[in-house]
C-alpha cells in the first residue's frame, strides 16, 4: 500500500511570492489533513478537507488556502510569502472519522528567502 | 483551552533508564492519540486511548490514559537509541490538536 505522498520534496521562494503545495493520500483515506512544523517546534493544525469540502482552519491568515480534488488529493496555496512562512509543512491522510488516526507524509520544506 | 501541554520539553537519558512523558489537559479529553516523530521523519501513529484509566501497552512502551480523562502518559522501559525522537500526544476536538511534544535524547 502506497503512503501518504507529497510533492515537491522541497521549495525555496522569495518573500511575496506564491508557493502551491500537494499531497496525495492513501488509498481510500477521504480526509486530508494540513500542519506546518517551523523548525524543532511543534505541529500547527492549518487545514482539514473531507469529501471535497474544507471541514476546519487553524489560526493561520487567509494566504493560507487550499482544496481537495474529486480524487481527494489535496493542494495547499501560501500567497505573498513572509520569511516566517519558512517551515516543514506535512500532509495526513486518514479515514473519514474524528479519531481515526493519521497517516503522515514526508513533507515539504519551504524556505522563504 | 485546547491547547495540551507535554512535559518535559526535552530529556537525555543514557540506554536502559527508563523514560516518561507526560500530556496534561484542563479539559476533559474524549480520546487521546501517541504519535512518535524521528529527526528528520514525520510522525507516525502509535497508539489511541478511549477510555478512562486504560491502560495499553506495546513491547517497552505503556500507554496510560488518566481517570478523569484529564491526563494521558507515556513510559518507556529500558530505552535503547531506536527511542530517540519526539513524542506527541494529540486531542480530538473537532480537529487533531497536537501536544507541544516530548524530543528524547539516548545516549549510548
Amino acid at each position: 500500500e502506497a503512503g501518504v505522498t507529497q510533492s515537491p520534496t522541497h521549495l525555496i521562494k522569495t518573500r511575496g511570492q506564491q508557493a502551491t503545495l500537494r499531497c496525495s493520500p492513501i488509498s481510500g483515506h477521504t480526509s486530508v489533513y494540513w500542519y506546518q512544523q517551523a523548525l524543532g517546534l511543534g505541529l500547527q493544525f492549518l487545514l482539514w478537507y473531507d469529501e471535497g469540502e474544507e471541514r476546519n482552519r487553524g489560526n493561520f491568515p487567509p494566504r493560507f488556502s487550499g482544496r481537495q480534488f474529486p480524487n481527494y488529493s489535496s493542494e495547499l496555496n501560501v500567497n505573498a510569502l513572509e520569511l516566517e512562512d519558512s517551515a516543514l509543512y506535512l500532509c495526513a491522510s486518514s479515514l473519514q472519522g474524528r479519531y481515526s488516526p493519521l497517516h503522515f507524509g514526508n513533507g515539504t520544506r519551504l524556505t522563504v528567502t | 483551552g485546547q491547547q495540551v501541554m507535554q512535559i518535559p520539553q526535552y530529556q537525555h537519558v543514557q540506554e536502559g533508564e527508563d523514560f516518561t512523558t507526560y500530556c496534561n489537559s484542563s479539559t476533559t479529553l474524549s480520546n487521546i492519540q501517541w504519535y512518535k516523530q524521528r529527526p528528520g521523519g514525520h510522525p507516525v501513529f502509535l497508539i489511541q486511548l478511549v477510555k478512562s484509566g486504560e491502560v495499553k501497552k506495546q513491547k517497552r512502551l505503556t500507554f496510560q490514559f488518566g481517570e478523569a480523562k484529564k491526563n494521558s502518559s507515556l513510559h518507556i522501559t529500558a530505552t535503547q537509541t531506536t527511542d530517540v525522537g519526539t513524542y506527541f500526544c494529540a486531542r480530538v476536538i473537532d480537529k487533531l490538536i497536537f501536544g507541544t511534544g516530548t524530543r528524547l535524547q539516548v545516549f549510548p
